[in-house]
């Protein structure tokens, strides 16, 4: 499986924005960039993919490089709600590769 | 969107016992997994549940220890077999109706403790 590179944390203050860096330097064709976080005390839940190009959804922006070796989450104004390990993973499109398989993930800390 | 459930949400078991796990998804998927998360650690998968066929399981978990039930395509069962302390972790359910870039959902997670 591709592996992801994540800082272990990061900190943010509240409504500011946040930029979450991953480095995926082995990613094949196929494989999509997930990203997912997990809430305190909760299962994780999806955030946005992408593929190639930039994604913005309503949780957040996904900015791709162009040679797709590295990624950026963007969260535009962060709450305390955003406080979350988040976790950048890639996902082959199909068979045995896709299946999400997850990595240490980046602690995200908001202050008030 | 996808609601899993699971059953028990947590569970105090002596050693050598086992425990069942039950998932319940509100509609039908394609695609059901079980993780492991062991204390303060990431997410493991353990196993893809397959719907009339045995689980495939991750290397290093095995389906003497790690039985599998995938009666239909709402519902799976996740058996932990002679607990032992190493087996305390919160086990989680996950699904998602189709391959491609489906997005997969999780259940809130058993929380489990051996003692």
């Amino acid at each position: 499986d591709a592996k992801t590179t994540q800082p272990n944390s990061m900190e943010s203050n509240e409504e500011e924005p946040v930029h979450l860096p991953c480095n995926h330097s082995t990613i094949s064709g196929t494989d999509y960039i997930h990203w997912y976080r997990q809430l305190p005390s909760q299962g994780p839940e999806y955030v946005i993919h992408g593929l190639t190009s930039n994604v913005n959804n309503r949780m957040a922006s996904l900015a791709i490089a162009e040679d797709r070796k590295s990624s950026t989450l963007i969260l535009h104004r962060a709450t305390l709600r955003d406080a979350a390990v988040y976790y950048c993973i890639l996902r082959g499109y199909g068979g045995a590769t896709n299946k999400l398989i997850f990595g240490t993930g980046t602690l995200l800390a908001v202050q008030p | 969107s996808a609601v899993i459930s699971q059953k028990p949400s947590r569970d105090i078991c002596q050693r050598g016992t086992s425990l069942t796990i039950q998932c319940q998804v509100d509609s039908q998927v394609t695609m059901m997994f079980w993780y492991r998360q062991q204390p303060g650690q990431s997410l493991t998968l353990i196993a893809t549940a397959n719907q009339g066929s045995e689980a495939t399981y991750e290397s290093g978990f095995v389906i003497d220890k790690f039985p599998i039930s995938r009666p239909n395509l709402t519902f799976s069962t996740l058996t932990v077999s002679n607990l032992s302390p190493e087996d305390s972790s919160i086990y989680l359910c996950s699904a998602r109706r189709g391959g491609g870039t489906d997005t997969q959902y999780f259940g809130p997670g058993t929380r489990l403790t051996v003692l």
